[in-house]
């Protein structure tokens, strides 16, 4: 069974540049969440996703924003680049109680 | 608000010296318990999911326990390929979705 895949693995953009991340989920998963983890911040929650309606969104700024798709496939996306979004960021997948994450986009903002 | 604090930040076992991870946490209303292991470089693998005060789960050389106010991660007989960060998670009843609230982890490193 495939696992949650997020695509590209790493980015690397420039201040004020915007960038869109993928996530397929798991098969049948029809609710996707996206977190960013820091070294400062830890993993921090930025918004869920289920039948293509958001259904819960983190304490982040307006620049950071994400839809999904019939299929549950996601999308997030940052617009205008700052340093401190650096970050790896994780999508993770669920049908019922656990959360499966996948592994995960390193974006490096320069 | 949701609070999830990990102790200690860092843990050194010899192999085979067992220990425990502990996740304090404060919610209002528990709806699940989390812990996952984390590796460098990858995304968290879950582990187990608690859901109760009293309750126990338990693979390989892991057992998760939960009391009102924390749970703990026991490691028996610890494996250098034990070595990993331990991430606890809470999921809080009133939330409407499925976010969870993440503690800061505990980077557990296994000599041999």
């Amino acid at each position: 069974k495939a696992g949650v895949t997020q695509t590209p693995r790493y980015l690397i953009k420039t201040r004020g540049q915007q960038v869109t991340l993928s996530c397929s989920p798991i098969s049948g998963h029809r609710s996707v969440s996206w977190y960013q983890q820091t070294p400062g911040q830890g993993l921090q929650f930025l918004f869920e996703y289920f039948s293509e309606t958001q259904r819960n969104k983190g304490n982040f700024p307006g620049r950071f924003s994400g839809r999904q798709f019939s299929n549950s496939r996601s999308e997030m996306n940052v617009s205008t680049l700052e340093l401190g979004d650096s970050a790896l960021y994780l999508c993770a997948s669920r049908k019922n109680t656990e959360a499966f994450f996948g592994q995960g986009t390193r974006l490096t903002v320069v | 608000e949701d609070q999830v604090t990990q102790s200690p930040e860092a843990l050194r076992l010899q192999e085979g010296e067992s220990s425990s991870l502990n996740c304090s946490y404060t919610v209002s209303g528990l709806r699940g318990l989390f812990w996952y292991r984390q590796d460098p470089g990858k995304g968290p693998e879950f582990l187990f999911t608690l859901y109760s005060a009293g309750e126990e789960k338990e693979k390989e050389r892991l057992k998760a326990t939960l009391t009102k106010k924390e749970s703990f991660l026991h490691i028996t007989a610890p494996k250098p390929e034990d070595s990993a960060t331990y991430l606890c998670a809470v999921q809080a009843e009133n939330n409407a979705g499925n976010m969870l609230t993440f503690g800061g982890g505990t980077r557990l490193m296994v000599k041999p």
